[in-house]
């Protein structure tokens, strides 16, 4: 079955950078794009970026495209969000999900991992 | 950049009642929007793609319209477990993919 698995919580201090991963199992890894999703308590979903796991194309939401990279390594199957220069209103559940094509809805998701930015 | 606009923000509605969730793009996006599901402390569920195919195992009660600018999200016979938050997004590909802001289904 597919399976997103993404890492731990994590809390961090202001400036620093935070590292995410999502492990996809159940499917092949590089026929599907992965996307990143952040949603805030309260909050709708967010659009960060997504990754096509096949080339390694990256593309960013303009938002987020000095602070984020998205890589891939296609031997472990593996998606790493890294988001630099964090400030608090980055606290937020980061969510990694696929779709087949640039035009299709995200039909698995990862778990979620909180993120908190504190001093 | 597309902006997605939800109608109502909260609905409170009982069991076998019909709900009708509203959701407006600021340009044409075609066809190209999805619906999600989302309860607490879980990832959203995608239910609806394309405007009005539904996911596969998604209950025959949900049902989706629309194309251009404006979509509706329809669930006959409401269920117990159809109670959560619905979020629609777009994906026409020429723009950074968004999200409504919700509308929360809650009980009567």
């Amino acid at each position: 079955q597919v399976q997103l698995v993404q890492s731990g919580a994590e809390v961090k201090k202001p400036g620093a950078s935070v590292k995410v991963s999502c492990q996809a199992s159940g499917y092949t890894f590089s026929n599907y794009y992965m996307h990143w999703v952040r949603q805030a308590p309260g909050q709708g979903p967010e659009w960060m970026g997504m990754i096509n796991t096949g080339g390694g194309r990256t593309y960013y939401a303009q938002k987020f495209q000095d602070r984020v990279t998205l890589t891939r390594d296609t031997s472990t199957s593996t998606v790493v969000m890294e988001l630099r220069s964090l400030k608090s209103d980055d606290s937020a559940t980061y969510y990694c999900a696929r779709s087949v094509t640039m035009r299709n809805g995200f039909d698995f998701w990862g778990q979620g991992t909180m993120v908190i930015v504190s001093s | 950049d597309v902006q997605m606009t939800q109608s109502p923000s909260t609905l409170s509605a009982s069991v076998g009642d019909t709900v009708t969730i509203s959701c407006r793009a600021s340009q044409n996006i075609n066809r190209w929007l999805a619906w999600y599901q989302q309860k607490p402390g879980r990832a959203p569920k995608l239910i609806i793609y394309e405007a009005s195919t539904l996911e596969s195992g998604v209950p025959s009660s949900f049902s989706g319209s629309g194309s251009g600018t404006e979509f509706t999200l329809t669930i006959n016979s409401l269920q117990p477990d159809d109670f959560g938050t619905y979020y629609c997004q777009q994906y026409d590909g020429f723009s950074p993919y968004s999200f409504g802001q919700g509308t929360k289904v809650e009980i009567k």
